[in-house]
């Protein structure tokens, strides 16, 4: 299995808070992106990441900001917590090339109260 | 307008039974095309991937997908199901975001497999 280790796995926070979620690889790929899964809706993108210091908007991007400082880490910030934002968040790692697949977290279930 | 469209939502079939789950792409260059698997409260896994060659390509776990360009199609099938193959499966074709060459995936919404003992 590829090294993508989420944290945390669960988390319950009230409306208004700050969160982040955190994505840690050992793989030393290039790109990284946050997704959320909900039901009837498959997953979406968030941001990504293609390099150190490298983010960019995906396409349900509001609320949501990134960071990346080092390879390794990606991290996930809601600025503010809303009960829309109660999901499942996946962390995904690419080499990047047009024909490399990518290798998914175990993902962080987020519930906003 | 690129997508992916998985017809089923949710298919049942009987252990032992065979198994194809549809998808369809929208894409204007040549399609990179993957399926996923997600069991319960885990993460995706890789089950195949087509990029070119050979049109049918075999993949982890006893499956297989076909690359049909003219039917814009590459569904996954499997011969006989196992009770374990119950999970949520998902289409997706790469794609190029941007101006540059950064890429990300574009997922179907999923199809939701049960296995009847």
């Amino acid at each position: 299995d590829a090294g993508i280790t989420q944290s945390p796995r669960h988390k319950v926070t009230e409306t208004g808070t700050p969160v982040t979620l955190r994505c840690h690889q050992t793989e030393n790929h290039r790109y990284m992106y946050w997704y959320r899964q909900d039901p009837g809706h498959g997953l979406r993108l968030i941001h990504y990441s293609y390099g150190v210091k490298d983010t960019d908007k995906g396409e349900v991007s509001d609320g949501y900001s990134v960071s990346r400082s080092k390879t390794e880490d990606f991290l996930l910030t809601l600025e503010s917590a809303t009960s829309s934002q109660t999901s499942v968040y996946f962390c995904a790692i690419s080499a990047g090339t047009a024909n490399t697949e990518a290798f998914f977290g175990q993902g962080t279930r987020l519930t906003v109260v | 307008a690129q997508s992916v469209t998985q017809p089923d939502i949710h298919i049942t079939v009987s252990e032992g039974a065979s198994l194809e789950l549809r998808c369809n792409y929208s894409y204007g260059a040549t399609p990179y095309l993957f399926w996923y698997v997600q069991s319960p409260g885990q993460g995706l896994q890789l089950l195949l991937k087509y990029f070119s060659g050979d049109t049918l390509v075999q993949g982890i776990k006893g499956f297989e997908a076909e690359f049909k360009r003219s039917q814009s199609s590459f569904n996954l099938r499997k011969p006989s199901v196992h009770w374990s193959d119950a999970a949520e499966y998902f289409c997706a074709v790469g794609a190029f975001i941007g101006a540059g060459n950064n890429r990300k995936l574009i997922w179907g919404l999923g199809t939701s497999l049960a296995v009847n003992p």
